[in-house]
């Protein structure tokens, strides 16, 4: 089964609207970390958000946001006011605290796309 | 926030020659790197995991010979792709978990963009 499933391959989205990226994932640890990267066009990763499975409260850094539920396995990035800057790949993934390995899972990536 | 360099950005090789990719921790001792192959608009395969002081682990299907993964210290990893191929053409990137606690993020390199003509 895939660890990370991203289900969206591409998503557009108004400038100055939110969106949201889904992302389920798969683990039988009870501890582990959920992180979201932003990959622009030139190639970089960029680390966006975190949130941990113990965690009470949904992450939040900026206009980024996860909607966890935890029951679900859902992990979703909401995007608040989008930029045309925000338009690149978006990769959710996994870390499990029993990983000795360090592995982290990476979902298959969202193209996002920001309309002016 | 710490910092993975990668180097070069842009290689362009010939059939036949061997190309080598580093990526240095600028911050932080990195026991653990990770090298990835991505294609356009795909997600991020891993190739192998690179371990200081150690042989690296190459996932299934990835070639040991051809892409030689050496991890000579603390903050530095270097990828070899030896006698390149057309086919190897592609964007390689490193990346390093600055700690071992759940929440540390991986740091990424930005990336080799390979050319084998």
């Amino acid at each position: 089964a895939q660890k990370i499933t991203q289900t969206q391959p591409g998503m557009f989205v108004q400038e100055k609207e939110a969106v949201t990226l889904d992302c389920t994932y798969d683990t039988s640890d009870p501890s582990y970390g959920l992180f979201w990267y932003k990959q622009p066009s030139s190639g970089e990763m960029i680390f966006l958000i975190y949130q941990g499975s113990y965690d009470q409260q949904n992450a939040t850094e900026g206009r980024y946001s996860l909607n966890f539920q935890k029951a679900r396995k859902s992990a979703n990035l909401v995007i608040s006011a989008s930029q045309l800057g925000d338009s690149a790949m978006y990769f959710c993934a996994m870390r499990e605290g029993r990983n000795t390995g360090n592995q982290f899972y990476f979902g298959t990536g969202t193209s996002l796309t920001v309309i002016p | 926030g710490a910092v993975v360099s990668q180097h070069p950005s842009r290689v362009i090789c010939k059939s036949g020659t061997s190309v080598k990719i580093e990526c240095r921790s600028l911050d932080f001792q990195a026991t653990t790197m990770f090298w990835y192959r991505q294609f356009p608009k795909k997600s991020l395969m891993l190739m192998a995991t690179s371990n200081e002081g150690s042989k690296a682990t190459y996932e299934q299907g990835v070639e040991k010979d051809k892409f030689l993964i050496n991890h000579a210290s603390l903050t530095l990893s270097t990828l070899t792709v030896t006698s390149a191929h057309p086919e190897d053409s592609s964007f390689y990137i490193c990346s390093a978990p600055e700690e071992r606690l759940l929440n540390s993020p991986l740091h990424f390199g930005n990336g080799t963009r390979l050319t084998v003509t």
